[in-house]
């Protein structure tokens, strides 16, 4: 069965960098996933997609944060990582990353059937 | 960007009822991108729903959506009181991917 565990820095200053990494075991990075996202959720508050990228390594952000994400795959290590640059206390929040699997319609299109499988979150504080 | 509506923004209700979410979006989406999701305290979400009407791998059958275009409903036929969460709906249809702002449903 598919895992997802997320790691990384739990505390960042402001205008550094948050860097994150999801390390994906009991399956394959490469094969195992239509897309692999990044969620965050502040304290209290709802989701928020940050961004995703597909197994062949294409990437799509919010644009609301696209200036300073960044999302990469390394399938050497099966795992996909995230950076956000210049954080302000606005980033302070719960950072999740998921899974879609995709999901095959007649003729053999692969389409997003939502992410079914999801880490348990790694709470980043932004603060000095 | 589709900014998608839940409401009511809390449900207070008995076991054995029937609970109905509602998800309104701003512009019309595929019912092919469309889920909903369940989160409990300290819990990431879990997908219960996908394509509008597909239930996810071992969700009840007492979970149900249906819909289409911007108008889209979770239905809980008999709540059980593990079903107290907060549930989230989301489109995948355009980036960027959005979610609603939540019910929470509380179990007498």
């Amino acid at each position: 069965q598919l895992q997802l565990q997320e790691s990384g820095s739990g505390l960042v200053k402001p205008s550094q960098t948050l860097s994150l990494t999801c390390a994906v075991s009991g399956g394959s990075i490469s094969s195992g996933g239509y897309t692999w996202s990044w969620i965050r959720q502040p304290p209290g508050k709802g989701l928020e997609w940050i961004g995703y990228i597909y197994h062949n390594g294409i990437t799509y952000y919010n644009p609301s944060l696209k200036s300073r994400v960044t999302i990469s795959l390394d399938r050497s290590k099966n795992q996909f990582s995230l950076k956000l640059t210049s954080v302000t206390a606005a980033d302070t929040a719960v950072y999740y990353c998921a899974r879609d699997p995709g999901r095959s319609l007649s003729g053999g299109v692969i389409i997003s059937s939502g992410m079914d499988v999801w880490g348990q979150g790694t709470t980043v504080t932004v603060s000095s | 960007e589709i900014v998608l509506t839940q409401s009511p923004g809390t449900l207070s209700l008995s076991p054995g009822e029937r609970a109905a979410l509602s998800c309104r979006a701003s512009e019309s989406v595929s019912s092919n991108y469309f889920g909903w999701y369940q989160q409990k305290p300290g819990q990431p979400p879990r997908l219960l729903i996908f394509g509008t009407s597909s239930r996810a791998n071992g969700i009840p059958d007492r979970f149900s959506g249906s819909g289409s275009g911007t108008d889209f409903t979770l239905t809980i036929s008999r709540l059980e009181p593990e079903d107290s969460a907060v549930y989230y709906c989301q489109q995948y249809n355009y980036s960027p991917l959005t979610f609603g702002g939540g019910t929470k449903v509380e179990i007498k």
